[in-house]
């Protein structure tokens, strides 16, 4: 199965900060990966998926890159209700696979 | 706009088997999609159980060693998740989820806690 490691696993921002998480894949693959963003108490939206792509209604401070073993998501001018956990997924090769999560705090 | 909701027994003895139904409205199961089942044990990450098709076909996780057994009820618009032989380990939310055709699951229910204890 395809391992996917988030770092880092836990992160603490301002309001108005650039941050970056990422996610590593073992072995590697092409541009199936999502990410999700899950909100204490509530179920996993999704925010980006073939690595770069906005999913629609996501504000575009939410961007993704990557490709093959590296990918990255930022998340520019950060804003209080961006406060959850970001989960990466790939979904090219089963077994589907999720990364352990990234907990962001708003300072 | 797909909405999913997830229903089924709060509290299951261990031993016993854990049934869940997911109920789709305002989009038509039979449509060109997987329909999946995601768990999260409390505090941890979220981990994929397998997915469904309208056709029958089915994909699960081989790590969970088939314990688990997907269905679907077009009629009703339903498909279900039996998980035989619950543990403690089982205790988790379980998510049912649209797999878009791109692969990532794009609608999600709002998620049903499942206690196993005696």
């Amino acid at each position: 199965a395809i391992q996917l490691t988030q770092s880092p696993s836990s992160l603490s921002a301002s309001v108005g900060e650039r941050v970056t998480i990422t996610c590593r894949a073992s072995p590697g693959i092409y541009g199936g990966l999502a990410w999700y963003q899950q909100k204490p108490g509530k179920s996993p939206k999704l925010l980006i998926y073939d690595a770069s792509t906005l999913e629609s209604g996501v504000p575009s401070r939410f961007s993704g890159s990557g490709f093959g073993t590296e990918f990255t998501l930022t998340i520019s001018n950060l804003q209080p209700e961006d406060l959850a956990t970001y989960y990466c997924q790939q979904f090219n090769i089963y077994p589907h696979t999720f990364g352990q999560g990234t907990r962001l705090e708003i300072e | 706009q797909v909405q999913l909701q997830e229903s089924g027994p709060g509290l299951v003895k261990p031993s016993e088997t854990l049934s869940l139904t997911c109920t789709v409205s305002d989009f038509s199961i039979t449509a060109s999609y997987f329909w999946g089942w995601i768990r999260q044990p409390p505090g941890k990450g979220l981990e994929w159980i397998g997915n469904i098709y309208h056709s029958g076909t089915t994909l699960a996780n081989p790590s969970l060693k088939s314990l688990f057994t997907l269905s679907m009820d077009t009629s009703k618009n339903q498909f279900s998740l039996r998980l035989a032989s619950v543990t403690a380990a089982d205790t988790a939310v379980y998510y049912c989820a649209r797999r878009n055709g791109g692969g990532y699951f794009d609608f999600w229910g709002q998620g049903i806690l499942v206690t196993v204890s005696s």
